[in-house]
């Protein structure tokens, strides 16, 4: 069965500053890795994706992932934050990316950033 | 020009009671997906339909009914409505593993 864990359920930062948002999968068949971004009172929206080749992932919004087999992670990094950047992430693995694949979600980790 | 699109926004009720929710996509996709997030922002797939056909059923109570009329609707037929129903509700499509979700319903039961 697969699993996600978000290792942090709050992550406080000051604007400018960098941010790791961490990730930890557990899977028994081939991985496609995903984060997603909830702004308050809305649906979520892809912010990048790993399916295969590159484990370095760059998403929107100058978000990055790096994909890593043998330690069974897929953290997220931003190198200098805004405060537009306060929202949900959630982390999500898939045994599929056709159609009909079920994703399954992590806990969520709420990013705060502060001026 | 919404891409994923569900009615109402908000819904409530009284404990009891039936309500169905709305969606519709105009991304052309075959599969869409009901998910609940609870309290917690916990999400969790309830359903998922691929080309009108139910693929996906999680352990989700009778009560809860999906019907796709076709591949670009999913509605989401709630009987017998009970407190712990309370959440709230996203409708989600998806193409080339990437899921397009609506701004979600939030349900509260009275």
């Amino acid at each position: 069965a697969q699993s996600v864990t978000q290792l942090d359920s709050q992550v406080p930062v000051f604007e400018e500053a960098p941010v790791e948002l961490r990730c930890n999968y557990s899977s028994s068949v081939s991985v496609y890795l995903f984060w997603y971004v909830q702004y308050p009172n809305q649906g979520l929206q892809l912010l990048l994706k790993y399916l295969s080749g590159s484990t370095l992932v760059k998403g929107i919004n100058g978000f990055e992932a790096e994909f890593n087999k043998s330690q069974t992670s897929f953290h997220l990094r931003k190198p200098s934050v805004h405060i537009s950047d306060t929202a949900e992430y959630f982390c999500a693995v898939s045994d599929s990316y056709n159609q009909g694949g079920k994703l399954i979600f992590g806990q969520g980790t709420e990013l705060s950033v502060k001026p | 020009d919404t891409a994923v699109s569900q009615t109402p926004k908000y819904l409530v009720t009284q404990m009891g009671n039936d309500k169905s929710i709305k969606c519709e996509q105009n991304l052309g996709h075959d599969t869409m997906y009901w998910y609940k997030q609870d309290s917690k922002k916990f999400l969790k797939i309830m359903f998922s339909y691929n080309n009108k056909e139910l693929i996906i059923n999680e352990t989700v109570p009778n009560r809860f009914s999906p019907k796709s009329p076709d591949k670009a609707h999913l509605n989401l037929h709630i009987n017998s409505l009970e407190l712990g129903d309370s959440a709230v509700y996203f409708c989600a499509s998806s193409q080339g593993g990437k899921l397009f979700f609506g701004s979600g319903t939030q349900l509260s039961v009275l």
